[in-house]
């Protein structure tokens, strides 16, 4: 079965401090993994999607198919890092029929 | 270019009542879906659709009617609320290969008393 498992529903630090949100899936195939962060009553947007190698407002992201995980990294939080973030997974971005699975988020809090 | 659009913003409806949730994408994408965000559940999926007449069952689709008569639309309808669905609901739409990142709408806050 899919799943997308986020074993922290809160997570507090303080400014400058690394930041390691967890992210743990379970699919059988090759899925495209995601991170999306929402800003307080904002909608959700894309923030890292794994097959991009990138980092957005120094965040990084790397897929580990041996570990099953996709953990979201800052090695410098900022204040206005703080916001919930859900870690999301769906089927080969060909095919059109699979649905975006999310986990149940984890809201970061940065305190100066 | 205005991307996934969502009517009302907030709703409060009585217990029995009906309503549709309006849902507009002007992206052209295939897939679009509707979820549910409760505290503490994440994101719940209702139901989705791969495009133009076809529709499916998400985790969560009881109470929930959907339809996807255009590419465009894709409205959600309650038709006897509950106050289990007080809820904030969030359309969403995306495309396939290198746009297969999804979009969401502003959402809809709704109350059943």
């Amino acid at each position: 079965a899919q799943r997308v498992t986020q074993p922290e529903k809160l997570l507090s630090v303080f400014k400058g401090a690394p930041v390691e949100l967890k992210c743990n899936y379970s699919y059988s195939g090759s899925p495209e993994l995601f991170w999306y962060v929402q800003y307080s009553r904002q909608r959700l947007q894309l923030l890292l999607r794994h097959i991009s190698r990138e980092s957005i407002k120094g965040f990084t992201a790397d897929l580990n198919k041996g570990e099953t995980s996709f953990h979201l990294k800052k090695p410098f939080a900022q204040e206005e890092d703080s916001a919930m973030y859900y870690c999301a997974l769906s089927g080969p971005s060909q095919e059109a029929g699979t649905a975006l699975i999310f986990g149940k988020g984890t809201t970061l809090s940065v305190s100066s | 270019n205005a991307g996934v659009t969502q009517t009302p913003k907030f709703q409060v409806l009585k217990t029995g009542q009906s309503m549709t949730l309006q849902c507009a994408q002007d992206m052209n994408h295939e897939y679009m879906s509707w979820y549910r965000q409760d505290p503490g559940m994440g994101l719940r999926l209702i139901h989705y659709s791969v495009g133009a007449g076809i529709t499916d069952q998400g985790e969560v689709p009881n109470g929930y009617n959907v339809s996807r008569s255009t590419t465009e639309d894709f409205p959600l309808r309650l038709l006897s609320a509950a106050p289990s669905q007080t809820s904030v609901y969030f359309c969403a739409s995306r495309g396939t290969g290198a746009k297969n990142i999804q979009y969401f709408g502003a959402g809809t806050r709704l109350s059943v008393l």
